[in-house]
């Protein structure tokens, strides 16, 4: 049982260039999640999915867009990276509805020059 | 706003003490309560879950609500040097824009020290 799967796991980019971080969950689950996580900052939520076919920002949305592709997938787009999105990004997903707990894969490490 | 506050730490006991991780809350509608743990380079991992007041308990650990205070904590008895990790506290919602959101805390870190 995978869980939740990113890819990739390490990436190093220029400034400007613009890349898709992805995100798949085995779990059935509705709701998926990215965020990002700095040094003294904990985890800040870029944008989220509810269920198939929403998506909403977070605290943290500039710079980046998202795509639910389908149930399982929810991907991350940087379309000009830059220095400041230098980080540790975390997919997540979860049940449908409130209460739930979060369940997350192992991190895409993004270092942007 | 939304907020969840944790000591940073670090906080540094030894093995087999009982170590104490406290958080808390500004938002009274707060309905679940969550602690992570984190090793370096690792994801967070879930390790308890509590809703109502009270304790809750699983092995080594104790997770305690008090919602009048707007306060969780966990416990960990007898602490081993494998529980040195940060560890995260997250508070969810149940109403609105919020529905499904975990807000995180910016985490304490533990160390045991054999």
């Amino acid at each position: 049982n995978a869980g939740v799967t990113q890819t990739p796991k390490f990436q190093v980019l220029k400034t400007g260039q613009s890349m898709t971080l992805q995100c798949a969950q085995d779990m059935n689950h509705n709701s998926m999640y990215w965020y990002r996580q700095d040094p003294g900052m904990g985890l800040r939520l870029i944008y989220y999915s509810a269920s198939e076919g929403t998506t909403d920002k977070g605290e943290v949305p500039n710079g980046y867009n998202v795509s639910r592709l389908n149930k399982r997938e929810f991907s991350l787009r940087l379309e000009s990276a830059a220095p400041s999105q230098t980080s540790v990004y975390f997919c997540a997903s979860s049940e449908a509805g409130p209460n739930q707990p979060q369940h997350f894969g192992d991190g895409t490490r993004l270092s942007i020059l | 706003q939304k907020e969840v506050e944790q000591n940073s730490g670090p906080l540094s006991v030894p093995e087999g003490a009982i170590a104490s991780l406290n958080c808390t809350y500004s938002d009274r509608g707060s309905q679940s309560f969550f602690w992570y743990r984190q090793y370096s380079g690792k994801s967070p991992e879930l390790i308890m879950s509590i809703y109502s007041n009270g304790d809750q308990e699983d092995g080594r650990f104790t997770a305690q609500l008090n919602k009048a205070s707007q306060y969780v904590s966990l416990l960990i008895r007898d602490s081993q040097p494998s529980d040195s990790a940060t560890y995260l506290c997250a508070v969810g919602f149940d109403r609105g824009s919020t529905l499904g959101r975990l807000y995180f805390g910016r985490g304490t870190q533990l160390t045991v020290w054999p």
